[in-house]
């Protein structure tokens, strides 16, 4: 079985700073790392993912994750945060079936909130 | 780009009525997975179909059941309502082989 732990569920930080959400995973197998991001009454949207190859993923707006086998996280960075940022977050895994994908296991999520 | 339809978006029904929820997948993609999001919790996997067979089943409860049709959309259909049952209710889908999710809008359901 998989868990995922977000050990911050809110964090506030100000406009243009850095800031780091926290996941860590727990697995017997092989497994998929992912984070989604949603924002207030939306859906889930896929921010960025892990499947395999370099560790360290990026997105389109400035996040990125870097996987670290021997400590199993999954930490989301941005160096930079604007307004627009503020939602929540939740990191996610699913197990690698061989390289077929099953169901997604989620964190309880991290709310950001980037203040002027 | 076409993405995941979930109807309807609200959804209001007292308890002991019965639901249905549907999902229209991205075109060409053959899974589907349904997901229960409480309020202000995280989203609990409930069941998930490959090439309109069951795939993989979570925490869905015997008064759910869900199919996979022909053109693949998906229905949850949800009977004996409770007001626990009151959430956010996402379909995903992929296409096999390509390990990412696309998730629909969500349906609310309120249960009163």
């Amino acid at each position: 079985a998989q868990s995922v732990t977000q050990l911050d569920s809110q964090v506030p930080v100000f406009e243009e700073a850095p800031v780091e959400l926290r996941c860590n995973y727990s697995s017997s197998v092989s497994v998929y790392l992912f984070w989604y991001v949603q924002y207030p009454n939306q859906g889930l949207q896929l921010l960025l993912k892990y499947l395999s190859g370099s560790t360290l993923v990026e997105s389109i707006n400035g996040f990125e994750a870097e996987f670290n086998k021997s400590q199993t996280s999954f930490h989301l960075r941005k160096p930079s945060v604007h307004i627009s940022d503020t939602a929540e977050y939740f990191c996610a895994v699913s197990p690698n079936y061989g390289g077929s994908q099953g169901n997604l296991i989620f964190g309880k999520g991290t709310k950001l909130s980037v203040k002027p | 780009a076409a993405g995941v339809i979930q109807s309807p978006r609200h959804l209001i029904k007292e308890k002991r009525e019965t639901a249905t929820l549907k999902c229209y997948p991205i075109p060409r993609h053959d899974t589907v997975y349904w997901y229960q999001q409480g309020p202000g919790q995280d989203p609990q996997f409930l069941i998930s179909f490959y090439e309109k067979m069951q795939s993989d089943k979570g925490s869905i409860p015997d008064r759910f059941s869900a199919q996979q049709f022909s053109d693949y959309h998906s229905e949850l259909n949800m009977s004996s309502l409770e007001l626990g049952d009151s959430a956010l209710y996402f379909c995903a889908s992929s296409l096999a082989g390509f390990n990412e999710q696309y998730f629909g809008p969500g349906t609310r359901l309120t249960v009163t």
